[in-house]
C-alpha cells in the first residue's frame, strides 16, 4: 500500500499568515492527490482534487501543487475558519490512503 | 441537494457482526461508486472499502478483507457495509462518501460525505 507522510503533524499560526503543508508519497502517484479539511465532529470536506484543482466554493486562498511524490497545500492568508485538520489522500491505487493529518491551530 | 445518511452503528461485542446502511438522495445513485471510510476516535482517516456504480467491482483495505462486505441496492439508493468478526480496532466513526466522478473508482476521490455512524466494539 502507498504510504503518505504529512508534515508538520501540527502547526500554530496566526490569522493572515501564509501556511504550507507538505505530503510525501512512498511511490510515484502522478497527480492523483486530493486535499481535505476536517473540523471537530464533522466529516471531511474536499478542498483540492487532481493535485491542484479547487473544489467549487473553496476560497482561492487555498492552492495545491506538486506531482510524483511531493505535494504541497498552501493557504495564502489564514482566516479564522481555516483552523482545522488537513489530510492529503492518494487516489492512484486502492486503498486510497490518507496522510496522518496536519492540525492547524491558532497561535 | 446531495444527502448521505448512515445508520446501523452501535455497541457490539468482539467477534460480533453489524450491518451499516447509507441512504443516498439528491443524485443519480446508480451512476457513482461509493466508499466507506472510517475514523477511530482522535485518529486519522482510513479507507475501508469501495464499490463500483453497478456493484460489479469491490475493493477492500487489507485490515478488513475477508471480514467486511460492501454492497449496494441501486433500486433503493442504499449502500451497505456488512461487518463480521469485529475487533476492538474496528471501533470508529464510519462514513459513507460519494466518488466525485461517475463510473470511476481510480484517480477519483470523494466529494460528499455523510455525518457518520459510530461503531464501538467491546472486548
Amino acid at each position: 500500500a502507498i504510504q503518505l507522510t504529512q508534515s508538520p503533524s501540527s502547526l500554530s499560526a496566526s490569522v493572515g499568515d501564509r501556511v504550507t503543508v507538505t505530503c510525501r508519497a512512498s511511490q510515484d502517484i502522478s497527480s492523483a492527490l486530493a486535499w481535505y479539511q476536517q473540523k471537530p465532529g464533522k466529516p471531511p470536506t474536499l478542498l483540492i482534487y487532481d493535485d491542484l484543482s479547487l473544489e467549487i466554493g473553496v476560497p482561492s486562498r487555498f492552492s495545491g501543487s506538486g506531482s510524483g511524490t511531493d505535494f504541497t497545500l498552501t493557504i495564502s492568508s489564514l482566516q479564522p475558519e481555516d483552523f482545522a485538520t488537513y489530510y492529503c489522500q492518494q487516489l492512484n491505487t486502492y486503498p486510497h490512503s490518507f496522510g496522518q493529518g496536519t492540525k492547524l491551530e491558532i497561535k | 441537494e446531495v444527502q448521505l445518511v448512515e445508520s446501523g452503528g452501535g455497541l457490539v461485542q468482539s467477534g460480533g457482526s453489524l450491518r451499516l446502511s447509507c441512504a443516498a438522495s439528491g443524485f443519480t445513485f446508480s451512476s457513482y461508486p461509493m466508499h466507506w471510510v472510517r475514523q477511530a476516535p482522535g485518529k486519522g482517516l482510513e479507507c475501508v472499502s469501495v464499490i463500483s456504480d453497478n456493484g460489479g467491482r469491490t475493493y477492500y483495505a487489507s485490515s478488513v478483507k475477508g471480514r467486511f462486505t460492501i454492497s449496494r441496492d441501486n433500486s433503493q439508493n442504499t449502500l451497505y457495509l456488512q461487518m463480521g468478526s469485529l475487533r476492538a480496532e474496528d471501533s470508529a466513526v464510519y462514513y459513507c462518501a460519494r466518488a466525485w466522478a461517475a463510473f470511476t473508482i481510480f484517480g477519483v476521490g470523494t466529494d460528499y460525505w455523510g455525518q457518520g455512524t459510530l461503531v464501538t466494539v467491546s472486548s
